[in-house]
């Protein structure tokens, strides 16, 4: 049982790249979210997802996108990379009512 | 946003020390769960608390949930190197059963 995977796990952008994150759960786990964690400020909620073709904002939504058309996979897009983006990404899913998150392991993602 | 503050931000002793770290919040909260993130990894859930007053003890760490449910504690005794990580305090935020929102964390180092 994988649990939930991530990647890349690392990646270097030039300031108005493109690039997709990639999150795939193998556990029928409803809800997805990805996190972003900086120093000094916690994780951020993103982007949440309670099943397939269902997703709204978290806290930090600009400049990142995100889609789920299938229960397993819930990729985060960067469409036009800036510096404030540099951080590393976590996705984590979850079972509805349970209120335990998965983590992947993250994606670390340098913007320069 | 409810907002969830951790204290302190850094902690480093030595082995064999006893250490207590705090989520504070002036929200009422339904449950409150604790996280451990080691460097390189995602974080991993540790314990959920749900009624206030609750005491839960894992080996060497005990968790309290405060009377009003808008506090926790956690204490380690006799800590090991192997503690050492960041611990994240998380709870619901909005009223939502989906959005769980992190404190900043506590960086503990055990030294040798």
């Amino acid at each position: 049982n994988a649990g939930v995977t991530q990647t890349p796990k690392f990646q270097v952008l030039k300031t108005g790249q493109s690039m997709t994150l990639q999150c795939a759960q193998d556990m029928n786990h409803e809800y997805m979210s990805w996190y972003r964690q900086d120093p000094g400020m916690g994780l951020r909620l993103i982007h949440y997802s309670v099943g397939a073709g269902i997703t709204d904002q978290g806290e930090v939504p600009n400049g990142y996108n995100v889609s789920r058309s299938t229960t397993e996979d819930f990729p985060l897009r960067l469409l036009s990379a800036a510096p404030s983006q540099t951080s590393v990404y976590f996705c984590a899913s979850m079972i509805p009512g349970a209120n335990v998150l998965t983590f992947g392991a993250g994606s670390r993602l340098t913007v320069l | 946003t409810q907002l969830l503050e951790q204290s302190p931000q850094f902690l480093s002793i030595q082995e064999g020390e006893n250490l207590t770290v705090y989520c504070n919040s002036s929200s009422v909260f339904s449950s409150l769960q604790w996280y451990r993130q080691e460097p390189g990894e995602g974080p991993v859930l540790l314990v959920t608390v749900v009624t206030g007053g609750e005491v839960k003890k894992l080996k060497r760490l005990t968790f309290q949930f405060g009377d009003a449910r808008k506090d926790s504690s956690l204490h380690i005794t006799a800590a090991q190197t192997g503690d050492t990580g960041l611990y994240l305090c998380a709870a619901n935020s909005g009223g939502s059963n989906y959005k769980l929102t992190f404190g900043k964390g506590t960086l503990l180092t055990v030294n040798p």
